[in-house]
């Protein structure tokens, strides 16, 4: 089908590591991306791999992509409460359009 | 760098009625621009991608009639809803494509609510 999947809602403690997980669709995405929107706001990039890479690490964030089971997932490290927001991953076809995900709510609790 | 604006960033309109919301990108040029629409707790969905100076595409179940596109410069896109319901509410982000991946970076968007 269509649909870029991922978790609803995470829930973490401040200072722990967060894991956002997402399954897509298309073996022939070329990039898979991960963007962060704040409440009201547009949305932010803040890492993307190409489809060849296995794994891809910006300093909190670690991406890492298993291309047989069409899996991401991002990890974020220390998470602070300034990383609740809502994470959406997204996928690259053979154009420039980008799918989706359904977006999971990371809230993060003192 | 890759900053792209959009006006207004909250607009209020009554039944009937036709809105235009402006999609700039500031710093760089923009060959390609994307317009989603996203409905709360949802995701993004794509409804058409521009390009300068020539028609936009739009995706399926998109109605080219009510939402008109225009990308007259490299750094300017506009989205007219026009005629438009309360089913149109919404909030509409726009992006813009730049560098050699074609990267795409948002906007903040747009919060049309029709009354």
């Amino acid at each position: 089908g269509e649909d870029v999947e991922q978790s609803l809602f995470l829930s973490v403690r401040e200072g722990d590591s967060s894991v956002i997980n997402c399954t897509y669709t298309d073996s022939s995405s070329t990039y898979l991306y991960w963007y962060k929107q704040e409440p009201g706001a547009g949305l932010q990039l803040l890492t993307y791999i190409f489809s060849n890479m296995d794994m891809k690490q910006d300093q909190r964030l670690t991406v890492l992509l298993n291309k047989k089971d069409k899996h991401l997932s991002l990890r974020i490290a220390d998470t602070q409460t300034g990383d609740s927001a809502i994470y959406f991953c997204a996928e690259r076809r053979n154009t420039d359009k980008l799918i989706f995900g359904t977006g999971t709510r990371l809230q993060v609790f003192p | 760098g890759a900053v792209v604006s959009q006006h207004p960033s909250r607009v209020i309109c009554k039944s009937g009625t036709s809105v235009k919301i402006e999609c700039r990108s500031l710093d760089f040029q923009a060959t390609t621009m994307f317009w989603y629409r996203q409905f709360p707790k949802q995701s993004l969905m794509l409804m058409a991608t521009s390009n300068e100076g020539s028609k936009a595409t739009y995706e399926q179940g998109v109605e080219k009639d009510k939402f008109l596109i225009n990308h007259a410069s490299l750094t300017l896109s506009t989205l007219t809803v026009t005629s438009a319901h309360p089913e149109d509410s919404s909030f509409y982000i726009c992006s813009a494509g730049t560098g050699f991946r074609n990267e795409q970076y948002f906007g903040p968007g747009t919060r049309l609510t029709v009354t």
